[in-house]
């Protein structure tokens, strides 16, 4: 079966400027979570969604958003990019049930010039 | 204080080596207990899976819960250069079924 599918792979954007990251979770996963990845910072999380709804919120500021659409498909938007901002964000989705682990699709690597 | 803690490193060893990466946690209330395996521009993938206490083998690798220390630990026997990557460990389930990952231990094993 597919894995999780995150687009585009590669984003550079500009100071002040707002990007838009894709999620396809794996047919059946109604959770999906969104993190950002540094080499200082480690794996952070950003927030989780199910059946739409966000479910749970990390430590980040309101400039990063997200949403997941009735497919479970889910998109994270970052506005007022700021230089900090440039990360590899990691999608993963998940089945509803507590002993499943997570998926992870393969990233996408935004670099904030 | 963070749910997880995990020493970032960098470690760097010898092939050949016994690694053992660590992880300690807060909520007494964890039950499952996973490890992830990151290579370079890829993204995390499950390598061991443990619920409660106690140890579980998988070839090399030997993951290892101690929940009245809180505390994780994943061994990786006869490392090879193959293993070079970052390591995360992740557990839970917490307030909203939530999983908490440690920042991950970059691994690199010298041939």
């Amino acid at each position: 079966k597919a894995g999780v599918t995150q687009t585009p792979r590669y984003l550079i954007k500009t100071r002040g400027q707002q990007v838009t990251l894709s999620c396809s979770p794996i047919s059946g996963h109604r959770s999906v979570s969104w993190y950002q990845q540094t080499p200082g910072q480690g794996l952070q999380f950003l927030f989780e969604y199910f059946s739409e709804t966000q479910r749970n919120k990390g430590n980040f500021p309101g400039r990063f958003s997200g949403r997941q659409f009735s497919n479970s498909r889910s998109e994270m938007n970052v506005s007022t990019l700021e230089l900090g901002d440039s990360a590899l964000y990691l999608c993963a989705s998940r089945t509803t049930g507590v002993t499943n682990g997570y998926t992870f699709g393969s990233g996408t690597r935004l670099t904030v010039v | 204080q963070k749910e997880v803690e995990q020493d970032p490193g960098p470690l760097s060893v010898p092939e050949g080596a016994i690694v053992s990466l660590n992880c300690t946690y807060s909520n007494s209330a964890f039950q499952y207990f996973m490890w992830y395996r990151q290579y370079s521009r890829k993204g995390p993938e499950l390598l061991m899976y443990t619920y409660s206490s106690g140890n579980k083998e998988d070839g090399r690798f030997t993951a290892q819960v101690d929940k009245s220390s809180k505390y994780i630990s994943l061994f990786i026997r006869d490392s090879q250069p193959s293993d070079s990557a970052t390591y995360l460990c992740a557990m839970g389930p917490g307030t909203g079924n939530q999983f908490y990952f440690g920042t991950g231990t970059s691994l690199t094993v010298i041939p």
